[in-house]
């Protein structure tokens, strides 16, 4: 069963680079999240795609762009990574937004 | 929106029963609590969810006070593989959407 899976799982980026990290749902799920994680605190919500076609911004979005590219697939950019951006992040899924989440294993992303 | 209480760490022997406590004295009368759990260096895991009604599971039990200002995550018999950070999570909607709200959680240790 795969679920939820991101890639890569780890990446290690210097300033000023761009990258996109993918997420890839089989559940059939309507709504997706990208979080991040970092040391000592919980996760914060980027984005999210309540269905397919739509996007709308979560907690902390400044540097950030995402693309819902059909039900399956929802991506996360980072158009000029800066050190602040070093975190895991992690992706969800839910069948709807009062639906529970499913999480994949994360990316790991070093920005020196 | 709801905001949880959780004591930051506790300690369960191997076999015995967990109980991880949670308050969340302004929850509103639609408002779910949710549970996940995360193991290190991994992505959260759902356990369980509920409204009022006690539930239960293959994984845990939950109970939640007649007067909704607390719950109760119970594992009845704890294993070393138990040993997370647990989130006990009030869902709510903000002008960031459909956010869950981790916290900081607490962070189980099973011991032998």
């Amino acid at each position: 069963n795969a679920g939820v899976t991101q890639t890569p799982k780890f990446q290690v980026l210097k300033t000023g680079q761009s990258m996109t990290l993918q997420c890839a749902q089989d559940m059939n799920h309507n709504s997706m999240y990208w979080y991040r994680q970092d040391p000592g605190m919980g996760l914060r919500l980027i984005y999210y795609s309540a269905s397919e076609g739509t996007t709308d911004k979560g907690e902390v979005p400044n540097g950030y762009n995402v693309s819902r590219l059909n039900k399956r697939e929802f991506s996360l950019r980072l158009e000029s990574a800066a050190p602040s951006q070093t975190s895991v992040y992690f992706c969800a899924s839910s069948d709807n937004d009062r639906a529970p989440q499913h999480f994949g294993d994360g990316t790991r992303l070093s920005i020196l | 929106d709801a905001k949880t209480t959780q004591p930051p760490s506790m300690d369960c022997a191997e076999g015995r029963a967990a109980n991880l406590p949670c308050n969340h004295s302004t929850i509103s009368g639609n408002e779910y609590v949710y549970w996940y759990r995360q193991i290190h260096s991994q992505g959260p895991q759902y356990i369980i969810h509920g409204l009022k009604n006690n539930e239960t599971n293959e994984m845990a039990s939950l109970i939640i006070t007649e007067d909704r200002k607390s719950s109760t995550l119970i594992l009845p018999h704890a294993t070393l593989r138990d040993t997370a950070v647990y989130y006990c999570i009030v869902r709510f909607y903000s002008n960031s959407g459909y956010a869950l709200n981790f916290g900081k959680g607490t962070s189980l240790l099973v011991t032998p």
